[in-house]
């Protein structure tokens, strides 16, 4: 059973648009989601989170929308460079959980054209 | 800050031989370390939860005979493929976190490709 569901395997946008990245969880008891970057054969790179007490947290272009109600988070870029082509997961954990366990999705490679 | 290394970042090796990969938090304490395979297109998998000092809590399905995990300190976690075969060919990653920081957050090292003949 995935807990973490990313639908899209792929997304493709030009340079200076929006990038809108969606994210879907099932486990009602996860209250803390963060989004993760990873380039081919390097680890993840942890890019912005968000606690589920917020339904918002932006840092420079990334902004991360959490709906619980949806049980739905988005990743939005903007602008789109051709430097954040990469695959990117979205990760959920519960606090007080076994040691902060991570959940992914199965991520979604997002390609910026010039 | 909050870096992670690992080592070695890529390796070969024959089937039947052992094989230990290092992981590192360079610039702070790690309370628990955990351990990934990636399949190529696939998502990350949690094989084993490490705390310094005591054993390894592993994920349903891995072999803890296989995949010996040792965390003899705050700053390194071990992980040895003992007598590996070409379906241990993976991409395996760690990743660190620490309650000095956002203990929910986990930095992830630079991966280890290992394939094995």
């Amino acid at each position: 059973d995935q807990q973490v569901k990313q639908n899209s395997p792929s997304l493709s946008v030009q340079e200076g648009r929006i990038s809108i990245l969606n994210c879907d969880y099932t486990n009602s008891m996860f209250d803390y989601f963060l989004w993760y970057k990873k380039y081919p054969a390097e680890g993840p790179t942890f890019l912005i989170s968000i606690s589920s007490i917020k339904d918002k947290n932006e840092d420079g272009r990334f902004t991360v929308f959490l709906n619980k109600s949806a049980k739905h988070l988005s990743l939005h870029i903007v602008p789109s460079q051709p430097g954040d082509s990469a695959v990117y997961f979205c990760a959920a954990t519960g606090s007080g959980g076994s040691n902060y366990k991570l959940t992914f999705g199965k991520g979604t490679l997002l390609t910026v054209n010039p | 800050g909050a870096v992670v290394s690992q080592h070695p970042s890529w390796v070969i090796c024959k089937s039947g031989t052992s094989v230990k990969i290092e992981c590192r938090s360079l610039d702070f304490q790690a309370t628990t370390m955990f351990w990934y395979r990636q399949f190529p297109k696939q998502s990350l998998m949690l094989m084993a939860t490490s705390n310094e000092g005591s054993k390894a809590t592993y994920e349903q399905g891995v072999e803890k005979d296989k995949f010996l995990i040792n965390h003899a300190s705050l700053t390194l976690s071990t992980l040895t493929v003992t007598s590996a075969h070409p379906e241990d060919s993976s991409f395996y990653i760690c990743s660190a976190t620490s309650s000095g920081l956002d203990p929910d957050t986990q930095y992830f090292g630079p991966g280890t490709r290992l394939t094995v003949l």
